[in-house]
């Protein structure tokens, strides 16, 4: 079974502080995601990877960076959080050239 | 900008009736479809994808897809309360940004009634 992990359920960070968002997959996966979900906005894109050292943006990357140093973890950094970041972060993963993504349980940040 | 719709629902059907969930996507090129079941406070889980035109059965599932209409569908048969969940339809294509990349409906809610 594919399994993704991530560092945090729940987070509770300040406005202003810098966030890290950690997300690990052991089934080798080329591919891997950050989705943030919102009620009524539903699953949006954030940034996606398709190897090490390698970042695309998604639909919505303003406030965010990422990182991927190692094939199987890829981190979201939100440099200065600000309370409109206040979201559940998904991270996904799939093989190359598959189009099937496996999703982490989520992290549930909110940012006073 | 490539749109997924849903019917956000609430779908209230009752136990051991079939359950008919709906998506239609805007991207004439899009490739590749899928659905998600995501429960209360839990993440997606994959439980059906249809590359192809046509009925694809897995199960009580079955996904049907309409490419010249646009249209993808998901059919849950003898529905069971343990089915009560959102539905997310997500649809893989071109993003237009020189990527591929899926897009997600925001989700339709099912409860099937005991």
């Amino acid at each position: 079974d594919v399994k993704v992990t991530q560092s945090s359920r729940y987070l509770v960070k300040r406005t202003g502080e810098k966030v890290f968002l950690e997300c690990v997959q052991d089934m080798d996966h080329e591919n891997m995601f950050w989705y943030r979900q919102d009620p009524g906005l539903g699953l949006r894109l954030i940034y996606f990877s398709y190897d090490v050292k390698m970042k695309e943006k998604g639909d919505i990357p303003e406030g965010y960076s990422v990182s991927r140093e190692k094939k199987e973890r890829f981190s979201l950094i939100l440099e200065s959080a600000s309370t409109n970041q206040t979201s559940m972060y998904l991270c996904a993963s799939s093989l190359a050239g598959n189009y099937e993504q496996y999703f982490g349980p989520g992290t549930r940040l909110t940012v006073t | 900008q490539k749109e997924v719709e849903q019917n956000s629902g609430p779908l209230s059907v009752p136990e051991g009736a079939i359950a008919s969930l709906n998506c239609t996507y805007s991207d004439r090129g899009s490739q590749s479809f899928f659905w998600y079941r995501q429960y209360s406070g839990k993440s997606p889980e994959l439980i059906m994808f249809i590359y192809s035109n046509g009925d694809k059965e897995d199960g009580r599932f079955t996904a049907q897809l309409n490419k010249a209409s646009q249209y993808v569908s998901l059919l849950i048969r003898d529905s069971q309360p343990s089915d009560s969940a959102t539905y997310l339809c997500a649809v893989y294509g071109y993003s237009g940004a020189g990527s591929y990349q899926l897009t997600f409906g925001k989700g339709t809610k099912l409860s099937v009634i005991p």
